[in-house]
């Protein structure tokens, strides 16, 4: 089942903006994951926050985590090319050895 | 440290056949998930296995199904394909499991095509 919906579906930027995308779930969570996926291949893990964290930093991303409205964002700063891709939020909502996955935002930097 | 693989990367096979995919995980890791990722549906959890057990299962047939080595290198079989079976099909390992704040590592997937 799908727990995380991420908003937008879809989203296109000229290179050097910053891209922010949106996840929200349902159930109480350990910890939000955020990973990338460039055309069909692999899931390259991004950041993980945990429930009793607020916002997290690594290079251009941020991560935020708002527990309260159940919802993350993940930010990109100055984006690339390369940072064409899709983003998935995924949360673990237990001992139950399963991380549940958002849809997916799909994101194109324009040149 | 050498990444996960998956054998093979592509596949085609007809409708009734059937299919086993491997997945050989990081060194060390003893935890694999397999998922099924379609356009229409997004990433849906298979199963996990971790020590040649497998601790939980998504919501997909019997045709389905897995087993783990004691190296940790793990299987996934389908059989009588279907063709709404043909997707990307993903393995992911971690030490000890997701739900344990473990990033998990992804192979390259499988991607089969039902014809």
């Amino acid at each position: 089942s799908q727990q995380g919906e991420e908003d937008p579906q879809a989203l296109s930027i000229q290179e050097g903006e910053n891209a922010t995308m949106n996840c929200s779930y349902k159930t109480s969570i350990n910890n939000l994951q955020w990973y990338r996926q460039n055309s069909g291949r692999g899931l390259v893990h991004l950041i993980l926050i945990r429930s009793n964290e607020r916002e997290k930093h690594s290079g251009r991303l941020r991560v935020t985590l708002d527990t309260s409205k159940k919802s993350s964002s993940l930010l990109i700063t100055a984006s690339r090319a390369a940072d064409t891709a899709s983003y998935f939020c995924a949360t673990d909502a237990g001992s139950n050895y399963q991380l549940i996955w958002g849809a997916g935002t799909k994101l194109i930097i324009k040149p | 440290k050498a990444g996960v693989t998956q054998t093979p990367r592509y596949l085609i096979k007809t409708r009734g056949q059937q299919v086993t995919l491997s997945c050989s995980p990081i060194s060390g890791h003893r935890s694999v998930s397999w998922y099924q990722q379609t356009p229409g549906q997004g990433l849906q959890f298979l199963f996990e296995y971790f020590s040649e057990t497998q601790r939980n299962k998504g919501n997909f047939p019997g045709r389905f199904s897995g087993r783990q080595f004691s190296n940790s290198r793990s299987e996934m079989n389908v059989s009588t394909l279907e063709l709404g079976d043909s997707a990307l099909y993903l393995c992911a390992s971690s030490l000890v499991g997701a739900g344990s704040q473990e990033t998990q590592y992804f192979g390259p997937g499988t991607r089969l095509l039902v014809l």
